[in-house]
């Protein structure tokens, strides 16, 4: 079973503080990296996909990175905010796997006013 | 808006029952996944299926089985339900493909067996 690995498993925050996470994963056949946020009570709701090794994508004051060489993304959220608080997963998919999702255990993030 | 629908937000079944759950997607998606999420286990991927009538196992396939008959319904049912299927569980879609374009994810199905 291929292990996707995200540090840390929670962080708490100030409101107006910048963070980031991180997200391992094997490299080889390698073929997209996803990240979700997952808002209690809610359903998981799609940030990010990357695929191509240096990608770099950006919605709003959150953006991700990928290294697929050494196997790994980073997210990053810029002056957090209390409506930031979720848990944030990250997926990988591998070539010849039809699409399947390997998710981490995911970091869950509270940001306090 | 699209829409993964699951068919129950709460749902309490005793041991040894058999046990159905619904999840229906209005986007035309080709694949559809179950998972099951646990505390301190993160998502765990129970079946998927990438065509009507075509499944694979995921890693936990164990005391589950699935059915699809239609593109848009993807059904995972506990055969003989046990108090370790206590969980939350996950329905997603995707379009067909390697896995570059987003999942929809349903708003989840917490099950208790007693």
């Amino acid at each position: 079973i291929l292990n996707v690995e995200q540090s840390p498993q929670s962080l708490h925050v100030q409101e107006g503080d910048s963070t980031n996470f991180t997200c391992s994963f094997p490299s080889s056949n390698f073929y997209a990296l996803h990240w979700y946020r997952w808002e209690t009570a809610k359903s998981p709701e799609a940030l990010f996909v990357m695929t191509l090794n240096g990608d770099e994508k950006k919605k709003g004051r959150i953006s991700a990175t990928l290294n697929t060489k050494e196997g790994y993304s980073y997210l990053y959220i810029k002056g957090s905010q209390p409506e930031d608080s979720a848990t944030y997963l990250c997926a990988s998919v591998y070539g010849g796997s039809q699409g399947n999702l390997i998710f981490g255990k995911g970091t869950k993030l509270s940001v306090k006013p | 808006d699209v829409k993964v629908t699951q068919s129950s937000r709460y749902l309490v079944k005793r041991t040894g029952e058999k046990v159905f759950l619904e999840c229906v997607q209005d986007m035309d998606h080709e694949n559809m996944f179950w998972y099951r999420q646990d505390p301190g286990l993160g998502l765990r991927l129970i079946y998927f299926s990438y065509d009507v009538k075509m499944k694979e196992k995921g890693d936990i396939p164990e005391g589950y089985s699935v059915s699809r008959e239609k593109k848009e319904r993807f059904s995972l049912i506990l055969e003989s339900a046990s108090t370790n299927q206590t969980s939350m569980y996950l329905c997603a879609s995707s379009l067909r493909g390697q896995g570059d374009t987003e999942a929809f994810f349903g708003q989840g199905t917490r099950l208790t067996v007693v």
